[in-house]
């Protein structure tokens, strides 16, 4: 399809295990963010990608979430010794690299961790 | 560092009448601003967009914002509020990446 896709769409796990994220960016599109979305919280910014530039870390909330995108394109969000407060939708989105373009999203990964 | 209010985390409107979503935001530089809307089950799209240019921008499904420099403000508005606007609704500011408000549940009344 045209848009933005992530999987999976739902993930269920255990406290303590890893989890990876994916997302596939629209193509063309040089800039990825990803976003946790909480209940009452919001949408917190996490990560951005913008080409080869080294990307902005600056959201992610702890050093057990990283990101890495390959190749400018698919991203992989990771989570590591997961806990009951990551649970939330993680929203991938993407643009041009215009900084005034119109991010657009994906469906988004609910993460549950019991 | 760029931030969004939006205040009121549940709206009820009445269908037929106005629906006006509130926004302030604060940046150091001249702001990009963005209202985004999330129906049930469904990911976010684009409602609208301030860049450069009229202040008052026209988005979809009847949906309208004017940016305020003067009031920080970027209030989004429908004058009529149909069954169909039930949503999620959020402001955005952006000069690098983008902030958003903690959004409006909006449920509209028959």
């Amino acid at each position: 399809g045209a848009g933005v896709s992530q999987s999976p769409s739902n993930k269920v796990t255990e406290k303590g295990k890893d989890v990876e994220l994916r997302c596939d960016p629209i193509s063309g599109h040089t800039a990825l963010y990803w976003y946790r979305q909480s209940l009452g919280q919001g949408l917190e910014f996490l990560i951005y990608f913008q080409g080869n530039s080294a990307p902005d870390k600056s959201g992610l909330p702890s050093d057990r979430f990283s990101a890495e995108r390959t190749g400018g394109s698919v991203s992989t969000l990771t989570i590591q010794r997961t806990q009951q407060e990551d649970s939330a939708v993680y929203l991938c989105a993407s643009s041009l690299a215009e900084i005034i373009e119109t991010q657009y999203f994906g469906p988004g990964t609910r993460l549950l961790v019991l | 560092a760029q931030s969004v209010t939006q205040l009121g985390s549940h709206v009820s409107v009445s269908e037929g009448a106005l629906v006006l979503l509130r926004c302030n935001y604060s940046s150091s530089v001249p702001p990009y601003l963005f209202w985004y809307v999330q129906y049930p089950n469904q990911g976010l799209q684009l409602l609208l967009k301030y860049t450069t240019g009229a202040t008052l921008v026209k988005g979809i499904n009847g949906f309208e914002a004017e940016f305020k420099k003067s009031e920080t403000s970027f209030h989004l508005t429908k004058p009529s509020a149909h069954m169909s606007d039930a949503a999620e609704y959020f402001c955005a500011v952006r000069n690098n990446r983008l902030a958003f408000g903690k959004g409006n549940q909006v449920v509209v009344i028959p």
